[in-house]
């Protein structure tokens, strides 16, 4: 069974930089993996930021930069705002019988 | 403006059915792949499978197969969720969320659906 684990909780200052990464049991993260990563608030639904690696949506705040770091996907924050404090999902692409895993989320505290 | 509607809270009892709705409007119903997506309390997102409202088939996550079933009905732009056999685990929140067909798996998951909360209680 495939996973993909994310760090379970991060804690930034407001104003600071922070990355957060994607790793799969299978080995490296590729491009080939279509990394995505969605924004959750408590009780809202997910939100898009990124996907396939680096791209962004017309909403996605520019303080927000998807890219590969070494063998896992990367979500960096720059400039962080305490309303970015939520939970950071990945989703990797595998093909096959079971096409996409999410990870297990961070959750990021901005103090 | 571009939005996915899902159908209001259920409950249920163990054993029994339960079929969530996705109402598309905004865009081009069957230029978009609808993945479902579900979250029990307090836990992360769990992907469940993904249909071509065109028709073109399905993929469910191996966890599901056997007891979900996705439809599409093109003349009313609504993406239909069926989980039989439910279990008191199969409490969460349930969410549609659509991709580009054109774009494979390049393609983002860009805009969700509100959710539908399931309760599968005795």
């Amino acid at each position: 069974q495939t996973v993909v684990t994310q760090e379970p909780s991060l804690t930034v200052s407001p104003g600071g930089t922070v990355t957060l990464t994607c790793a799969s049991s299978t080995g490296a993260v590729t491009s080939g993996y279509y990394p995505n990563w969605f924004r959750q608030k408590p009780g809202q639904a997910p939100r898009a930021l990124i996907y396939s690696t680096s791209n962004k949506y017309s909403w996605t705040p520019a303080r927000f930069s998807g890219s590969l770091l070494g063998d896992k996907a990367a979500l960096t924050l720059s400039g962080v705002q305490p309303e970015d404090e939520a939970e950071y999902y990945c989703l990797l692409y595998y093909g096959g019988a079971q096409p996409w895993v999410f990870g297990g989320g961070t959750k990021l505290t901005v103090l | 403006q571009v939005q996915l509607v899902q159908s209001g809270a259920e409950v249920k009892k163990p054993g029994a059915s339960v079929k969530v709705s996705c109402k598309a409007s905004g865009y081009t119903f069957t230029a978009y792949y609808v993945h479902w997506v579900r979250q029990a309390p307090g836990q992360g997102l769990e992907w469940m499978g993904i249909i071509n409202p065109s028709g073109d088939g399905t993929t469910y996550a191996q966890k599901f197969q056997g007891r979900v079933t996705m439809t599409g009905d093109t003349s009313t732009s609504t993406v239909y969720m069926e989980l039989s056999s439910l279990k008191s685990e199969d409490t969460a929140v349930y969410y549609c969320a659509r991709s580009r067909t054109n774009l494979g798996a390049a393609g983002g998951f860009d805009i969700w659906g509100q959710g539908t909360m399931v309760t599968v209680s005795s």
